[in-house]
């Protein structure tokens, strides 16, 4: 198994709505991330677990809430949103720690959040 | 501060060669990475470089000197899948004991293949 998968793929949400979204590796890879992405811009990183323990948080507001509740998964629990979080929400791992010599990132399909 | 510079689009022909090039000035380096991005895809990865020098890839080659703080994406032979978006992302390792080893992506350029 050499991909990341998250699920869902679409979700549409409204703003007092309470959603999680899902990212699974089984390539046995330390690190996991999560990134927003908005239109015609590049990935933001919000997130970084590194040996299951967060190892970044990059000032995200707390209406995002990350998990990993083991080392194949990562959730991104999400609560009270506003629609300007709508967003393409990327999941990525790495083999290794984020500062690991080689360190490609793979990256998941991604979740198209719509927020009303 | 950090910095990274890629044209936002270009446009090549079809069986064409085309160069992309990356200028970054970033607090601290540890490899510059090349992404191929569709519309509504996730970033695929294509290059790494940490050391100076060209690395090839089949049609894809990545070029890197530190001391100038410039890489390029060369995409040979070039199809029409080839359009997409390409990001150059430098990986800054962090500082003290955080040693975070983020990544810090560039805006992109945006290439359009023509027949």
């Amino acid at each position: 198994d050499t991909e990341v998968t998250q699920t869902p793929k679409h979700l549409v949400m409204g703003m007092t709505n309470k959603k999680s979204l899902k990212c699974e590796q089984h390539m046995g890879h330390r690190a996991m991330y999560w990134y927003k992405q908005k239109a015609k811009k590049p990935p933001e990183l919000m997130f970084v677990y590194s040996y299951e323990k967060l190892s970044i948080n990059e000032s995200v507001p707390s209406r995002f809430s990350p998990e990993c509740p083991n080392s194949s998964l990562l959730n991104l629990h999400l609560h009270a949103l506003q629609p300007e979080d709508s967003a393409l929400y990327l999941c990525a791992s790495s083999p290794s720690p984020p500062s690991g010599f080689y360190n490609e990132q793979f990256f998941g399909p991604g979740t198209r959040l719509t927020v009303l | 501060g950090q910095n990274i510079d890629q044209p936002t689009e270009m446009t090549a022909t079809e069986g064409a060669i085309v160069q992309i090039n990356c200028t970054y000035q970033t607090s601290g380096f540890n490899g510059l990475f090349w992404y191929q991005q569709h519309a509504g895809e996730a970033p695929t990865f294509l290059s790494y470089n940490v050391l100076d020098g060209l690395e090839e890839k089949g049609r894809f080659s990545s070029f890197l000197s530190r001391s100038k703080g410039y890489s390029y994406l060369l995409l040979k032979e070039l199809q029409m899948k080839d359009s997409a978006s390409y990001l150059c992302a430098v990986r800054d390792p962090g500082s003290g004991s955080s040693n975070t080893g983020k990544l810090i992506f560039g805006q992109g350029t945006t290439l359009q293949v023509k027949p």
